[in-house]
């Protein structure tokens, strides 16, 4: 069974750096794209960016100048780091495998969410 | 950017009821559309993948049609378990979800 979870503080500070973590079991960390999304209440989804296991990655061109993601294949984890916080990125964040099974990316295993609240 | 557009933003039904929510893309995605279920609290599920492909362990009561802008998905006798907020998925470029439907109890 593929499971996810994020860990990191709950709570940063405006202008700061927003650091999350996602640890992954029961699944290879090959041939996957392991995806950051955040939901601010209430809201829909907002895609972040993905990592490739090969360490390629991709970013929403909203956020590209802020977002970092990274990936360690051998701790079976892979990273979001958000520079420059503002309220405006107060949100859960979520992260997700992806897979390509047929034509789409599609994802189907996700975390449970962690919420992020950016306030002094 | 590929836009995503849901209808209806809200929806109430009965179990049992046969029910539809439609997706519509900006621009043409040929059969690069996925759907979710999400419920309060938790993270979105996976239930159909390329357009009409049932996710493993989904029931059959949920099904995708469509190509190019235009996609429904469809519950065929809707149950208890099955009011939560719909959203639909692109992938034809970077990933974009719609707005959500929210499916509630009438």
């Amino acid at each position: 069974q593929v499971q996810l979870q994020e860990s990191g503080p709950g709570l940063v500070k405006p202008s700061e750096t927003l650091s999350l973590t996602c640890s992954v079991s029961g699944s290879s960390m090959s041939n996957y794209y392991w995806t950051w999304f955040r939901q601010p209440a209430g809201k829909g989804l907002e895609w972040i960016g993905r990592v490739y296991n090969s360490g390629l990655t991709n970013y929403n061109p909203s956020l590209k100048s802020r977002v970092t993601v990274s990936v360690d294949t051998s701790k079976n984890q892979f990273f979001l780091k958000l520079n420059s916080v503002t309220a405006a990125d107060t949100a859960v964040y979520y992260c997700a495998r992806g897979r390509v099974r047929g034509t789409s990316l599609h994802f189907d295993s996700w975390g449970q969410g962690t919420l992020v609240t950016v306030s002094s | 950017d590929i836009q995503m557009t849901q209808s209806p933003s809200s929806l109430s039904a009965s179990v049992g009821d046969r029910v539809t929510i439609t997706c519509r893309a900006s621009q043409s995605i040929t059969n690069y559309l996925n759907w979710y279920q999400q419920k309060p609290g938790k993270a979105p599920k996976l239930l159909i993948y390329d357009v009409s492909s049932l996710e493993s362990g989904v029931p059959s009561r949920f099904s995708g049609t469509g190509s190019g802008t235009d996609f429904t998905l469809t519950i065929s006798s809707l149950q208890p378990e099955d009011f939560a907020t719909y959203f639909c998925q692109q992938s034809y470029s970077n990933p974009g979800f719609g707005q959500g439907t929210k499916l509630e109890i009438k």
